[in-house]
């Protein structure tokens, strides 16, 4: 079975600190790996994936992430939060099935920043 | 604004009736996502479309069903509800299979009395 977990229901955060959402993964094969960010009474956006290459990928609104293939993870981060980040993350990695490549879901992790 | 718009954003009805929510996807888009969200579960896949064809299909039950219409949009269908069928529905889009990078509406939220 192809999963992925975030561990912490909720992350803290003072303004202005690093944050880091944290992603494990179990898939056969190579993964695909993203991240979504769902704001209050909205869909989910994306915000960035790794496929391949360089194990940091930048996204939008300053996110990156660090994929580690010995770990099994791809944790979100941010250098420096603002209160406006706060809203629920997604991580998300990519299966196959029929032919088609249907991305699962995490719990999701509520990122709260404080000001 | 992601470009996919579902219809209706709040639906209220009580157990044992049928509901059908509806999507359009972004403009180009052949795939069509359905997910539900809720609480426990947390975000749930349920059927996929492409270009009119069912692609896969995930954790949907039998008293639901989709399809996806010739002009794209597409329809998922719940019927006998129960009161765990509370949920925020999803629809999301994208231009093929690979499922990359899904565009999602707003959502449908249902309340079952």
């Amino acid at each position: 079975a192809q999963s992925v977990a975030q561990p912490e229901d909720q992350v803290n955060v003072a303004e202005g600190n690093p944050l880091t959402v944290k992603c494990t993964y179990s898939v056969s094969g190579n993964p695909y790996l993203f991240w979504y960010v769902q704001y209050p009474n909205r869909g989910l956006q994306f915000l960035l994936k790794y496929i391949t290459g360089d194990n940091l990928v930048k996204g939008s609104y300053g996110f990156e992430a660090e994929f580690n293939k010995s770990q099994t993870s791809f944790h979100l981060k941010k250098p420096s939060a603002l209160v406006s980040d706060s809203a629920l993350y997604f991580c998300a990695v990519r299966v196959a099935g029929g032919g088609s490549y249907i991305p699962t879901f995490g719990r999701g992790t509520s990122l709260i920043v404080h000001p | 604004d992601s470009g996919v718009t579902q219809t209706p954003k709040h639906l209220i009805t009580a157990t044992g009736q049928r509901v059908t929510l509806r999507c359009s996807p972004r403009s180009g888009d052949l795939s069509v996502y359905w997910y539900q969200q809720s609480l426990d579960q947390g975000l749930q896949f349920l059927i996929q479309y492409y270009n009119g064809e069912e692609r896969a299909k995930g954790n949907i039950l039998e008293r639901f069903s989709a399809q996806q219409f010739p002009d794209l949009h597409s329809e998922l269908n719940l019927s006998s509800l129960e009161l765990g069928d509370s949920a925020l529905y999803f629809c999301a889009s994208s231009p093929g299979t690979g499922g990359e990078k899904l565009f999602f509406g707003s959502g449908t939220q249902l309340s079952v009395l």
